[in-house]
């Protein structure tokens, strides 16, 4: 089935250390996203790529990192200078350029726990 | 900076109630418009869009949004809720010609109570 496969789905991490989210799809959509989703606060961009080996900070980047090597895989780094860590970790892809219908495609998400 | 604004943060309902949630987004220009929901357990998904054209638009399971421009709003609608509707709903706006990069509001958590 097509679609957007996030990893691990939940993670528990120690103050300090550097933690990778992996995100696949295998949609062949050209664009990719990293959002960030708090209670009471609803989703904010950390991250987007809208081609390979091209990507743009978001609302939120600091403290995140990102790199987009491949089509199918954005990772999302959330590294130690990033003070409040724990939350629901979302990715998302859409159409190829030229054809974007506005509609984003989500994965299932990964929660962060950061002890 | 554009922002969207979702001012009913939890909303509890009877079945067959009827269901308005408001959205409202900061900015002048032509914008493309979203309502995404969240069932429990389940990855977010598209309810329906307005991009152009009647601004009354028609999306899965009954619900409808309108667009009004003059008052930078985009509510959504459905006659009468089910219980299967409970689920986190999220208002998103995007300027056109801004890329691909979605801004959402704050999420709506609706109850629909049997």
């Amino acid at each position: 089935d097509g679609g957007i496969t996030q990893s691990p789905k939940y993670l528990f991490r120690k103050e300090g250390q550097n933690v990778t989210l992996s995100c696949e799809q295998n949609l062949n959509h050209d664009a990719m996203y990293w959002y960030r989703q708090d209670p009471g606060q609803g989703l904010r961009l950390i991250y987007y790529s809208q081609i390979v080996n091209d990507f743009q900070k978001g609302d939120i980047a600091e403290g995140y990192s990102v790199s987009r090597e491949k089509k199918e895989s954005f990772p999302l780094t959330v590294t130690s200078a990033q003070k409040n860590p724990t939350a629901f970790y979302l990715c998302a892809s859409s159409f190829p350029r030229g054809t974007y219908t506005g509609e984003l495609f989500f994965g299932e998400g990964s929660r962060l726990t950061v002890l | 900076a554009q922002s969207v604004s979702q001012h009913n943060h939890h909303v509890i309902l009877s079945e067959a109630a009827s269901l308005e949630l408001g959205c409202n987004y900061s900015y002048g220009g032509t914008v493309n418009l979203f309502w995404y929901v969240q069932y429990p357990g389940q990855h977010l998904q598209l309810l329906l869009k307005y991009f152009s054209g009647d601004p009354l638009v028609k999306g899965i399971k009954g619900f409808e949004a309108e667009f009004i421009k003059s008052k930078f709003s985009f509510n959504l609608r459905k006659p009468s809720v089910q219980w299967s509707d409970t689920a986190e709903y999220f208002c998103a706006v995007k300027l056109t010609g801004g890329g691909n990069k979605l801004t959402f509001g704050t999420g709506t958590q609706l109850k629909v109570e049997l």
